[in-house]
């Protein structure tokens, strides 16, 4: 069964370095989405993307935050400068326009830790 | 008042057991409704989708929505240990590629 794949699983970063954080969405989808969740709350949207481009963003997306679809299957979150607020888990999570609903599929994501 | 509210639990259940688990929502636009299971450090795996209000039965899992009352439940029936989970409910405007807004998950745990 195709899934969405994410690395790294873990990755441990000090304050204010770059991170890049890659997903491999499900071959056939289009629509793209990061979603992240801090430590004991719920899953908050962070960022849509189709056809090249940002569909749709949260308040949480900032400028620090970018995403890029580098080739025709990663799809990659980038944290400019991290805060220790950004630790959480990152899920990348990906939809098949084709089944004309909102069933997002996501990945087992990536446990980002900022000391 | 928050848009997606579940009570966080846990709920406890013998196997065997029917479990009902309910969401409620503040926004009246929200138009397609999901169940996810999530274990432990992994990510939300969909177990139900939903659009209208009604009745959907997949195997041991039947998911009930009533856009009236903005409510949601999930149901499991002949619940298994393995069904020992936090279950979120999201949902979304339409089917344009809109986020998911989830709740806040409820952990259930099934004992032998």
């Amino acid at each position: 069964e195709p899934e969405v794949t994410q690395t790294p699983s873990h990755q441990v970063t000090q304050m204010g370095q770059e991170v890049i954080l890659r997903c491999v969405p499900i071959s056939n989808h289009l629509y793209f989405y990061w979603y992240r969740q801090i430590l004991g709350q719920k899953v908050e949207f962070l960022v849509s993307f189709y056809n090249n481009e940002i569909s749709e963003k949260s308040e949480i997306f900032d400028d620090q935050f970018s995403v890029e679809r580098p080739d025709g299957s990663n799809f990659t979150l980038k944290i400019r400068s991290t805060k220790l607020e950004d630790s959480a888990m990152y899920f990348c999570a990906s939809r098949d326009p084709v089944a004309g609903a909102d069933e997002q599929y996501f990945g087992p994501g990536t446990r980002l830790t900022v000391t | 008042q928050k848009e997606v509210e579940q009570d966080p639990g846990p709920l406890s259940v013998p196997e065997g057991a029917i479990v009902s688990l309910n969401c409620t929502y503040s926004n009246s636009a929200f138009q397609y409704f999901m169940w996810y299971r999530q274990y432990s450090r992994k990510g939300p795996e969909l177990l139900m989708y939903t659009y209208s209000s009604g009745n959907k039965e997949d195997g041991r899992f039947t998911a009930q929505v009533d856009k009236s009352s903005k409510y949601i439940s999930l149901f499991i029936r002949d619940s298994q240990p393995s069904d020992s989970a936090t279950y979120l409910c999201a949902m979304t405007l339409n089917n344009a590629g809109n986020m998911l807004t989830f709740g806040g998950g409820t952990r259930l745990m099934v004992k032998p």
